[in-house]
């Protein structure tokens, strides 16, 4: 399994320019969730997902979609980049339901980092 | 809403000497409690867990204890090496009476973690 994968690893916006964070998992894990990363912050829910179809709003939403149309795929866009969304962007799911005890253990991708000039 | 703090950092230590990060949390009803590692360049890994209230989570020679009475699930390591140094993140994620564990982790900011030879 390649577990949870995250592209691209590092990007360069213009404030107003528009681009969607890519992120798959292998796992066939039903939640799915992205969050960013700031100093000081720790990471923040932007949005998630339990199931394809199923999308719900975190605690920083604004500025961002998501859309769940596959198992595997839960992409994050932004419509219009403000340097405020300059962070790491890291996605991650888990399988509620994981026999084996590991149910409440989310898996993370590797991140994106957005500089939004 | 439910809140996760943890010590200031930065963290420095010389190899071997003991680790204490202290995390406190505030939720309603009873969480599942979490610290998870980033090393440099990677996201984020689970590192130990714990589900109710006495639970002790291990693993790697890092320990915590979840604690009802003082909302606290401070990490310890009694001998530490060069590779622990890492970003630790203490986080909390809501029970779900359902018995799913779909549900929501609110972090705390991160306490980096420097180990000297």
């Amino acid at each position: 399994n390649a577990g949870v994968t995250q592209t691209p690893k590092f990007q360069v916006l213009k404030t107003g320019q528009s681009m969607t964070l890519q992120c798959a998992q292998d796992m066939n894990h039903e939640y799915m969730s992205w969050y960013r990363q700031d100093p000081g912050m720790g990471l923040r829910l932007i949005h998630y997902s339990v199931g394809a179809g199923i999308t719900d709003q975190g605690e920083v939403p604004n500025g961002y979609n998501v859309s769940r149309s596959t198992t595997e795929d839960f992409p994050l866009r932004l419509l219009s980049a403000a340097p405020s969304q300059t962070s790491v962007y890291f996605c991650a799911s888990s399988n509620p339901r994981d026999p084996s005890g590991l149910q409440e253990t989310q898996y993370f991708g590797p991140g994106t980092r957005l500089l939004v000039l | 809403g439910d809140s996760v703090t943890q010590m200031e950092g930065p963290v420095t230590l010389s190899e071997e000497a003991f680790l204490t990060i202290n995390c406190t949390y505030t939720a309603t009803g009873y969480p599942s409690l979490f610290w998870y590692v980033q090393y440099p360049g990677e996201g984020l890994q689970l590192l130990l867990k714990a589900t109710k209230a006495d639970d002790k989570g291990s693993n790697k020679g890092f320990e915590a204890t979840y604690r009802k009475e003082t909302t606290s699930f401070h990490l310890e390591k009694g001998s530490v090496q060069v590779s622990d140094s890492a970003v630790y993140f203490c986080a909390s994620k809501p029970f779900n009476a359902g018995g799913t564990s779909y549900g929501k982790l609110t972090f705390g900011q991160g306490t980096i973690l420097t180990v000297h030879p």
